[in-house]
């Protein structure tokens, strides 16, 4: 069973460009979770999306959007791209959004903002 | 902060011996999570425990909860070189937020 992918491997952008980052889920799961690991900061939740919608979002400026599609994989778009984006982007998804939901991540997309 | 916390930061052990990290956090959880990290790359899942169970197991990991003291141990048994890694707890809120809440992780090495 193929896990959670995740394209492009590395991304390099410079500042006020935008950036769209892909995630396909496993295969049944239907909810796909986003979160920036950047140096100093750790993990940080970014968003939620389940059976296509928005379910909850972390603290992060409205320039970090996404979205889900029918076939449950996820797009991550950052707009107006600030140097202190530069960090590993990484996507999880589980089976479904009730009771004890383990994360399962993929490989992560490195985005550097020059 | 509802982030969780993890102790030691550091931990540097010879192959066999075992490698013991903790987590504490702030607030009710459905869940507790490890993970592990290679490289800066993806996490690797490594065990759930829910917040109604105290101890659970899988090959050389042992994991127990806490809910009256908000902390979380993992050991690792019998340390091989491959467990050389970042091992990271994450917390499932009560609430049904969805979000996990990643502590800042322990950098684990393990020499031959």
């Amino acid at each position: 069973e193929a896990g959670v992918t995740q394209s492009p491997t590395h991304l390099i952008k410079t500042r006020g460009q935008q950036a769209t980052l892909r995630c396909s889920p496993i295969s049944g799961h239907t909810s796909v979770y986003w979160y920036q690991q950047a140096l100093g900061l750790g993990l940080q939740f970014l968003l939620w999306y389940d059976e296509g919608e928005e379910r909850n979002r972390g603290n992060f400026p409205p320039r970090f959007s996404g979205r889900q599609f029918p076939n449950y994989s996820s797009e991550l778009n950052v707009n107006a791209l600030e140097l202190e984006d530069s960090a590993l982007y990484l996507c999880a998804s589980s089976l479904g959004s009730a009771g004890a939901r383990e994360q399962f991540f993929g490989p992560g997309t490195r985005l550097t903002v020059l | 902060s509802q982030q969780g916390e993890e102790d030691p930061q550091a931990l540097s052990i010879q192959e066999g011996e075992n490698a013991t990290m903790n987590c504490s956090y702030k607030t009710s959880i459905n869940n507790l999570q490890w993970y592990r990290q290679n490289s800066g790359r993806g996490l690797v899942h490594l065990i759930l425990i829910r917040s109604n169970e105290r101890e659970k197991h899988s090959g050389r990991l042992r994991v127990t909860l806490d809910t009256s003291k908000k902390s979380s141990s993992l050991l690792i048994t019998a340390s091989r070189a491959a467990d050389t890694a970042s091992y990271f707890c994450a917390t499932d809120f009560s609430g049904g937020y969805n979000k996990l809440i990643f502590g800042a992780g322990t950098r684990l090495a393990v020499h031959p």
